[in-house]
């Protein structure tokens, strides 16, 4: 099946900084990538939709000077969460479409973002 | 507007069954998926209806009813490892020029000896 990779797994930064996510996808061509943000016990939040050579579009709320998602290939995009602040801290997943008819999204293993 | 309804959490017996019903009301339906999600982990997809109908896979079946706006997932002969979260999806036409997936909140399935 298709894989979806992630990295880092594991972050913890200072107040501040800023943060670099990947998210790739190995053996398909995404054309569209997905941004989850996942609270501890609760659902998945969508943040934003990010197509290849297009800017993302953001969901309500979600600040896309904050979180800069940048989709540069059919399989890597980026989210970059800039002056990361304690509330930051939380479980962000990627997810990308395959295309074609069932459009199946395959997640990404996701990446644990602490900021102290 | 857009909703979708699932129990939070259910409890069986390992080498039971167990249904998971979910139910959805959204404006431009084109599809339902379900995912599996262990406590800490992204989740991993199980299925995708978009007839009515009943679709089996192994242990597991899906079950879609359009006109009811209905979907069970159906576990059969359960194991310890059918533990986690399991979250109805739906794709929807957003009235502009994209699909989205709306998200359930999940359902705990919490499996016993």
């Amino acid at each position: 099946g298709a894989v979806v990779s992630q990295h880092p797994s594991w972050v913890i930064c200072k107040s501040g900084t800023s943060v670099k996510i990947e998210c790739r996808s190995l053996d398909f061509q995404a054309t569209t990538m997905f941004w989850y943000r996942q609270f501890p016990k609760q659902s998945l939040m969508l943040m934003a939709t990010s197509n290849e050579g297009s800017k993302a579009t953001y969901e309500q709320g979600v600040e896309k000077d904050k979180f800069l998602i940048n989709h540069a290939s059919l399989t890597l995009s980026t989210l970059t969460v800039t002056s990361a602040h304690p509330e930051d801290s939380s479980f962000y997943i990627c997810s990308a479409r395959e295309g074609g008819y069932q459009e199946t999204q395959y997640f990404g293993p996701g990446t644990r973002l602490l900021v102290l | 507007g857009q909703n979708i309804d699932q129990p939070t959490e259910m409890t069986a017996t390992e080498g039971a069954i167990v249904q998971i019903n979910c139910t959805y009301q959204t404006s431009g339906f084109n599809g339902l998926f379900w995912y599996q999600q262990h406590a800490g982990e992204a989740p991993t997809f199980l299925s995708y209806n978009v007839l009515d109908g009943l679709e089996e896979k192994g242990r597991f079946s899906s079950f879609l009813s359009r006109s009811k706006g209905y979907s069970y997932l159906l576990l059969k002969e359960l194991q310890m490892k059918d533990s986690a979260s399991y979250l109805c999806a739906v794709r929807d036409w957003n009235g502009k020029s994209n699909y989205q997936l709306i998200w359930g909140a999940g359902t705990k399935l919490i499996i016993k000896p």
